[in-house]
């Protein structure tokens, strides 16, 4: 089974620019999360979707970041215009809602430097 | 707002040796995942916890869960190199909302 694919792997970027991270879930998962995670901590969630609609997005600044997944399957993270501190991994995580085992699989992460 | 501390934030142990990483929440829930970390990789499901007294070994490492003290353990026993990473406790707040805490970055020596 694939798992959680995320492109690109890593980004560097000026701050004011703008950039957007792709994300392509487990098959069959209807939840996608984007965390954030800054060097020594642990991740924060800032977008939840179910299916295509959004479950939980109070973590996420509006005013610069933005997400979407179109057709419930693949979700895209846009920053624009970055700043310094949104440097950080950005990882995508994917979960079945079938079941009691609802634990959420993990991509590889795209580790974004803003300069 | 949901807290979820783990201590300690950082640990040294050595091979052979025997220790527990706590993780303790501020609010009800009966989910718990514990997820490692290796550095500069991302995050591996260990164990999952669905209920109050749950208890879930695999090798060296053993989870238990008691949601009356809101507190997860991570046993460790006879610690060997590999082990070296950070472990994470995620609570599942409602909805498959995952909660993170602080981490524990963990170094066997020999």
């Amino acid at each position: 089974e694939a798992g959680v694919a995320q492109s690109p792997r890593y980004k560097i970027i000026e701050k004011r620019q703008s950039v957007a991270f792709w994300c392509n879930p487990i098959s069959g998962h209807a939840t996608l999360y984007w965390y954030q995670q800054i060097l020594g901590q642990g991740p924060k969630l800032l977008i939840q979707f179910q299916n295509n609609g959004v479950v939980d997005d109070s973590q996420l600044p509006k005013d610069r970041f933005s997400a979407e997944r179109l057709k419930g399957v693949d979700s895209t993270l846009k920053i624009q215009p970055a700043k310094l501190e949104d440097s950080a991994v950005y990882l995508c995580a994917s979960s079945s809602t079938d079941g009691p085992n609802t634990e959420a699989f993990f991509g590889q992460g795209t580790r974004l430097t803003v300069v | 707002e949901l807290k979820v501390e783990q201590n300690p934030l950082f640990l040294s142990m050595q091979e052979g040796k025997n220790y527990t990483i706590y993780c303790n929440y501020s609010t009800t829930s009966d989910r718990l995942y514990w997820y490692r970390q290796d550095p500069g990789k991302s995050l591996e499901s260990l164990f999952v916890l669905l209920s109050n007294g749950a208890v879930k070994q695999e090798g060296r490492l053993m989870a238990s869960l008691d949601t009356k003290a809101r507190l997860s353990t991570l046993h460790i026993t006879a610690a060997v190199h590999d082990l070296s990473a950070t472990y994470f406790c995620a609570v599942d707040m409602s909805s498959n909302q995952f909660y993170f805490g602080t981490g524990t970055s963990l170094t066997v020596i020999p």
